[in-house]
């Protein structure tokens, strides 16, 4: 069974510096992918970034990007330039596209609060 | 375009009542998913609906839960004999199709049901 520890739960920083949100997560599967998700107190979840597994190079979307190390089963987030609308939940995630299931397999959460 | 859409957008009800929760998908998305996401919690997979075919269960946690889909459009979450641990925010989401690669979910605002 595959399971994704996030394992920080909490964790704030100054608008305009950096902050990376630790994921590690395990499986013995060969594809799947991997998400980071934003939840903020509207409830919408909302996807931040995707990572495919067999591509070796780190999906960057503007001021997110990951650090993804595939055979340490770690995946974490990286958010440049804060601002405090990135303020939210973020939970990382893993999907496993070669089996039957189509379900989302999430982490507990990290909040992120970001200072101004 | 509408996105995904949940209500009643709250629910409060009294131990022992059954509720119903309802999700609209997005038009043509052949997937739809519940999660449920407790208090302090990441989201845990449900149900899970992919087109014609019988629904994947195997996340429900008690015969308590069950859950239908008409027309491959709209479903309904139904909760009988509802307990003080059902309380939770419950997410539906949905994709194109349920399988493939880069088949990315989106998700409605939720509902918050509070068991008193």
């Amino acid at each position: 069974a595959q399971t994704v520890t996030q394992s920080q739960p909490e964790m704030s920083v100054q608008e305009a510096e950096t902050v990376t949100l630790s994921c590690t997560y395990d499986t013995s599967e060969s594809n799947y992918y991997l998400f980071w998700y934003k939840q903020p107190p509207s409830r919408q979840m909302i996807l931040v970034i995707r990572q495919e597994a067999y591509k070796q190079q780190n999906a960057t979307e503007n001021r997110f990007s990951v650090n993804f190390q595939k055979a340490a089963k770690s995946f974490s987030l990286k958010i440049s330039d804060s601002q405090l609308g990135d303020t939210a939940m973020y939970f990382c995630a893993f999907w496993n596209y070669g089996g039957s299931q189509g379900n989302l397999i999430f982490g507990k959460g990290t909040k992120l609060s970001v200072k101004p | 375009g509408a996105g995904v859409s949940q209500s009643p957008s709250n629910k409060v009800t009294e131990k022992g009542k059954d509720v119903e929760l309802r999700c609209d998908p997005i038009s043509g998305h052949t997937a739809l998913y519940w999660y449920r996401q407790s208090l302090g919690q990441g989201l845990e997979f449900l149900i899970y609906f992919q087109g014609n075919s019988a629904p994947d269960k195997s996340g429900l946690p008690s015969d308590r839960f069950s859950a239908e889909r008409t027309g491959g459009s709209v479903s309904t979450l139904t909760i009988q004999r509802t307990q003080q641990e059902d309380s939770a925010v419950y997410l539906c989401a949905s994709s194109p199709r349920g399988g493939g690669r880069a088949n990315e979910q989106f998700f409605g605002p939720g509902t918050r049901l509070t068991v008193l």
